[in-house]
């Protein structure tokens, strides 16, 4: 199976949102609310921002919220910060058991 | 506060076997309600889920198809930790793995709520 995809960069000022795409399949994305998103910052591991299309770990900020529909799955971020400047992962299950990554979004925060 | 510590070598031959460990604290390699990855990233696959390990009565492992006639996966309980064995590799294994925790205690187990700090492997001779 491959990748799921998304796009190379995004990016925005402070204050802005952005939205990050992660389109999959009716195999994955689309076929179960289970996507979850990552930020990852350089020389990092990965951190959970977004489980479940739309859930939020505690201790994550409100500015991140997810959301799906049909084969795509989105992650937003708003009121965009310095420290939001990273790589992002989106990850879906794709049936048992497997699960698919996205290739990543650098986010860029002008 | 729980927390993952990885061991284990940064350069394998071609050929040979790349063995690592995740040692667990504050949780339990045996809980019945999680299950234990491994999960590598390099920059020509990206991410990739290879395996996990958990207990439910007895032992259960999950396999990527990509790995899956290389690697093992095997749950320490004496040392509260679990390891992974890929066998047979080549420059293609070179990567950053990583073990982590699913999310179960957040109710979902198809997400990873807990990453250990990472190893960097290089297969080369």
């Amino acid at each position: 199976q491959s990748a799921l995809t998304q796009p190379r960069s995004v990016s925005g000022s402070p204050g802005q949102s952005v939205t990050i795409s992660c389109t999959g399949t009716s195999s994955d994305v689309g076929g179960y609310n289970y996507v979850s998103w990552y930020q990852q910052h350089p020389g990092k591991a990965p951190k959970l921002m977004i489980y479940d299309v739309i859930k939020r770990p505690s201790g994550v900020p409100d500015r991140f919220s997810g959301s799906k529909s049909g084969n795509t799955a989105s992650l937003t971020i708003s009121g965009l910060q310095a420290e939001d400047e990273a790589d992002y992962y989106c990850c879906s299950f794709a049936g048992y058991y497997n699960l698919l990554f996205g290739g990543g979004t650098k986010v860029t925060v002008l | 506060q729980a927390q993952l510590q990885q061991s284990g070598p940064g350069l394998v031959k071609p050929s040979q076997t790349l063995s690592l460990t995740c040692a667990i604290s504050g949780d339990s390699v045996s809980s019945s309600t999680t299950a234990w990855s491994w999960i590598r990233q390099s920059p020509s696959r990206g991410l990739e889920w290879l395996g996990r390990t958990f207990y439910r009565s007895k032992w259960h492992n999950d396999l990527a198809v990509s790995v899956k006639t290389r690697m093992t996966i095997t749950p320490d309980t004496s040392k509260n930790q679990f390891s992974l064995q890929l066998n047979s590799v080549t420059p293609e294994d070179t990567a950053v793995y990583y073990c982590a925790r699913d999310a179960s205690s957040v109710g979902s187990p198809f997400a990873f709520n807990l990453w250990g700090q990472g190893t960097v492997v290089t297969v080369s001779s």
